[in-house]
């Protein structure tokens, strides 16, 4: 199995300038979560999907974000426009969720983001 | 509500020392346990889960948990450090209230440093 992949891997850009995350997550998992790492604040949840469906976004910091899951493999993280303080490394994780409450999320490799 | 508090935001041990990582727990119902290891420069990947079978769980690379219902605490422990365990760890919790669509709950964070 290829694991979530996320693109870009790294990612720089101005200010003010559109940017769009990618994120497709592994075969078969029907929940998406999209975090995001700084050193100040830690790991944040942002928001999260399941069956495609946006259940929780009270993480987005502001209406500059929005994402999208159009179908079961594809997610996008769009911040528009960005600021210095978005930059920070945002992961992409997914989960295989039966109801339980016990399943693993695997997190992709990340995306780093600096805005100048 | 469920959440994770990660008592010591560093935590450093000599090669062959003692690993133990403290995490505590509050939830209105029976808990479900996570320990996610990061790597420098990837993503989260699961150590190890507590899901309401043996109290004592093991995980990958030698490192184990005890899960304390009367100390409300999941422990990380591992007899001997290795250099290649420096890493930042993370306790997590189901968040059962979500109609268990697969969130976890992150505590802060460890960072473990590993001395020669």
């Amino acid at each position: 199995d290829a694991g979530v992949i996320q693109s870009p891997r790294h990612e720089v850009t101005e200010m003010g300038q559109e940017v769009t995350l990618r994120c497709k997550p592994i075969s078969g998992h029907n929940s998406l979560f999209w975090y995001r790492q700084t050193m100040m604040r830690g790991l944040e949840l942002l928001i999260y999907f399941n069956n495609n469906v946006p259940i929780d976004d009270s993480g987005m910091p502001e209406d500059r974000f929005s994402a999208k899951m159009p179908n079961a493999s594809f997610s996008t993280l769009k911040i528009q426009p960005s600021e210095p303080r978005d930059s920070a490394v945002y992961f992409c994780a997914s989960s295989s969720s039966g109801g339980a409450g016990t399943d693993t999320q695997y997190f992709g490799p990340g995306t780093r983001l600096t805005v100048l | 509500a469920q959440s994770v508090t990660q008592l010591g935001s560093h935590v450093s041990v000599s090669e062959g020392a003692l690993v133990l990582l403290r995490c505590n727990y509050s939830s209105s119902v029976p808990p479900y346990l996570f320990w996610y290891v990061q790597y420098p420069n990837q993503g989260l990947q699961l150590l190890l889960k507590y899901t309401s079978a043996a109290t004592l769980v093991k995980g990958i690379n030698g490192f184990e948990a005890e899960f304390k219902k009367s100390e409300t605490s999941f422990h990380l422990t591992k007899p001997s450090a290795h250099m290649s365990d420096a890493a930042e760890y993370f306790c997590a919790v189901s968040d059962r209230g979500s109609s268990n669509t697969g969130k976890l709950i992150f505590g802060q964070g460890t960072t473990l440093q590993v001395k020669p």
